[in-house]
């Protein structure tokens, strides 16, 4: 049984460029959660989807998005992209509800130039 | 808004000797709680989670955690550490919604390092 996978695993990208990132949940999960992680401090918590939609948002402007799709799989896009966007983003699959157990891929780390 | 706070950025500890990784909560109501341990390249993973249930949590690979109400803490203790033990270890605690979807908001982490 896989679990959740994501990908790329890293990147490196510039200033004012765009990315996007995948995310496939554990199989049987429906809920799919981001959160970031900068280096040397915990994660936090992006946005939730549920059934294709933003149920849940942290602090996070708006160039973060998401999408996920039919089959529970999600992307997150980060528009215009800072230095200080370089981080640790970690995707984790849950039922629904969660009650606290996440299970979160290895992450894809990106690097802003 | 409800937060925890991992008083040790960093314990060392000697192969075979009592792990302790502290933290405290701050919550309005009863919080549900949960420690999660992050292997160096490796995701996530829950230890254990308290729920309101048993205040004594036992989790995986000889882990356990005492919910103290009177302490605001939720500290994670192990009898004996392992060579294996060493990773980020993180408190953490959840915020539910009123539809029922929560977000975990998680403590800046403690490094174990294990001491042959």
């Amino acid at each position: 049984d896989a679990g959740v996978t994501q990908s790329p695993t890293h990147l490196i990208k510039t200033r004012g460029q765009q990315v996007t990132l995948r995310c496939s949940p554990k199989s049987g999960h429906d809920t799919v959660s981001w959160y970031q992680q900068a280096l040397g401090q915990g994660p936090q918590f992006i946005f939730q989807y549920y059934e294709e939609e933003e149920r849940q948002r942290g602090n996070f402007p708006d160039r973060f998005s998401g999408h996920q799709f039919p089959n529970y799989s999600s992307e997150l896009n980060v528009n215009a992209l800072l230095l200080g966007d370089s981080a640790l983003y970690l995707c984790a699959s849950s039922l629904n509800p969660p009650f606290g157990e996440l299970f979160f891929g290895e992450g894809s780390r990106l690097t802003v130039l | 808004a409800q937060s925890v706070t991992q008083l040790d950025s960093h314990v060392s500890v000697s192969e075979g000797t009592p792990v302790l990784l502290r933290c405290n909560y701050s919550s309005s109501y009863s919080p549900s709680l949960f420690w999660y341990v992050q292997h160096p390249n490796k995701g996530l993973q829950l230890l254990l989670k308290y729920t309101s249930a048993a205040t004594l949590v036992k989790g995986i690979n000889g882990f356990e955690a005492e919910f103290k109400k009177s302490e605001t803490s939720f500290h994670l203790t192990k009898p004996s550490a392992h060579m294996s033990d060493a990773a980020e270890y993180f408190c953490v605690v959840s915020e539910t919604s009123n539809f029922g979807n929560e977000k975990l908001t998680f403590g800046t982490g403690t490094r174990l390092t294990i001491i042959p």
